[in-house]
């Protein structure tokens, strides 16, 4: 069955330092996004992708994040200057094309920040 | 805007239980429901989901039925197994196109 993959599994940081984490989402889905989840906390929406542009982001995607398509098949998260309060689990999600299609998400990569 | 609530947890049931998880939601227009499962140390699941009022999504011996008259969506089981301990989270996707969670739910199961 077709998955979404993620790399790292798991990275730590220094606080200050850029970090990249890596998505390959399913190859025939065109919508992509990242989730965060803080540990204990609820899983919250980052930002979605599409059509090589993003298509909404929430309030926690500020200037530090930024998404990127560098190829046909990898969907990348960057994390500049790092915070304490970006650790978290970050998770990968595409879709197919078409209303209420399922989203199906990667094992996420969990990032912590020291 | 749009919003899922579902219960606080921790949920503490013996094996062979009967469980139900209770999931509300607030949003405009007709929503696409789902429950997701997080297994300890992994990542999201799909477990099931239902895309028009009135549909029963069902795996794995667990079932919801999307209710549009209460705008709810509650998970339920009829014999819970020690391996069903996990972190469950009811979520929908509108027009948006992303998906809003709830909180989540986590499950103990004891032998």
């Amino acid at each position: 069955e077709p998955e979404v993959t993620q790399t790292p599994s798991h990275q730590v940081t220094q606080m200050g330092q850029e970090v990249i984490l890596r998505c390959v989402p399913i190859s025939n889905h065109l919508y992509f996004y990242w989730y965060r989840q803080i540990l204990g906390q609820k899983v919250e929406f980052l930002v979605s992708f599409y059509n090589n542009e993003i298509s909404e982001k929430s309030e926690i995607f500020d200037d530090q994040f930024s998404v990127e398509r560098p190829d046909g098949s990898n969907f990348t998260l960057k994390i500049r200057s790092t915070k304490l309060e970006d650790s978290a689990m970050y998770f990968c999600a595409s879709r197919e094309q078409g209303a209420g299609n399922t989203i199906y998400f990667g094992e996420g990569s969990w990032l912590t920040v020291v | 805007g749009d919003s899922v609530t579902q219960m606080e947890g921790p949920v503490t049931l013996s094996e062979e239980a009967f469980l139900t998880i209770n999931c509300t939601y607030t949003a405009t227009g007709y929503p696409s429901l789902f429950w997701y499962v997080q297994y300890p140390g992994e990542g999201l699941q799909l477990l099931l989901k239902a895309t028009k009022a009135d549909d029963k999504g069902s795996n794995k011996g667990f079932e919801a039925t999307y209710r549009k008259e209460t705008t709810s969506f509650h998970l339920e089981k009829g014999s819970v197994q020690v391996s069903d301990s996990a972190v469950y989270f009811c979520a929908l996707m509108n027009r948006d196109d992303k998906i809003i969670f709830g909180k989540g739910t986590r499950l103990h199961i004891l032998p």
